[in-house]
């Protein structure tokens, strides 16, 4: 079954610091895989998506995230965290037909300290 | 160009009673998803149309239903509510060609927060 896996529950980081998310998936075919993340009392913002081609794909805000077939991940990452990144990190794979079913993982919330 | 728009933003029902949530996509998007996010569950995905069409489904029971408008609009409907249908209620709409995946990105909406009590 499809399955998007955020290891780590809560994280938190000093500001400047840099900053991994975790993300594992499992899914038959290629891949669709996208990080959101989600502030307080908001919606979700899309932060970054990889569909194909270049494995290391940049976002908005300064994040950046790999994918890595052999190892199933879709890693998120910035290099000096902000107070302002503190929210709550999703991953999610698209499924179903033209992937518009998105499967996510349980999220990451991020505390930054000062 | 205009974000998602979700009406009401907050309900309250009680059980049993049914509800009924709005969505307007943004302007040209054709494809609306709908999602429920509770802090048990996470973000699960309950349908998507397009077309007016329902394409694709998630894994819940049939007392939430869904429909769109020719003008993509959506409503989703949830009826005889239980205590557990207390949740964030997410739509989010994308440009979507038919089975083909292109930048398929989901805009989400501020969410529907429902109480039932």
């Amino acid at each position: 079954a499809q399955s998007v896996t955020q290891p780590d529950i809560h994280i938190t980081v000093s500001e400047g610091a840099s900053l991994e998310l975790r993300c594992n998936y499992s899914y038959g075919a290629t891949p669709y895989l996208f990080w959101y993340v989600q502030s307080p009392g908001q919606g979700l913002q899309l932060l970054l998506k990889y569909f194909s081609g270049d494995t290391l794909v940049q976002g908005i805000k300064g994040f950046e995230a790999e994918f890595k077939r052999s190892q199933s991940s879709f890693n998120l990452r910035k290099p000096s965290v902000h107070w302002s990144d503190a929210a709550e990190y999703f991953c999610a794979v698209g499924a179903g037909q033209a992937g518009t079913a998105l499967i996510f993982g349980k999220g990451t919330t991020l505390s930054v300290s000062s | 160009k205009a974000g998602v728009t979700q009406t009401p933003r907050y309900l309250i029902k009680t059980r049993g009673q049914q509800v009924t949530l709005s969505c307007s996509p943004i302007s040209g998007h054709r494809s609306v998803s709908w999602y429920q996010q509770t802090p048990g569950q996470g973000l699960q995905f309950l349908f998507e149309y397009f077309s007016e069409t329902q394409r694709n489904k998630g894994n819940f029971p049939g007392r939430f239903s869904g429909r769109q408008f020719s003008n993509s609009r959506s409503e989703m409907n949830v009826s005889t509510l239980e205590l557990g249908d207390s949740a964030l209620y997410l739509c989010a709409s994308s440009t979507r060609a038919w089975d083909r995946v292109l930048s398929n990105e989901q805009f989400f909406g501020p969410g529907t927060r429902l109480t039932v009590l």
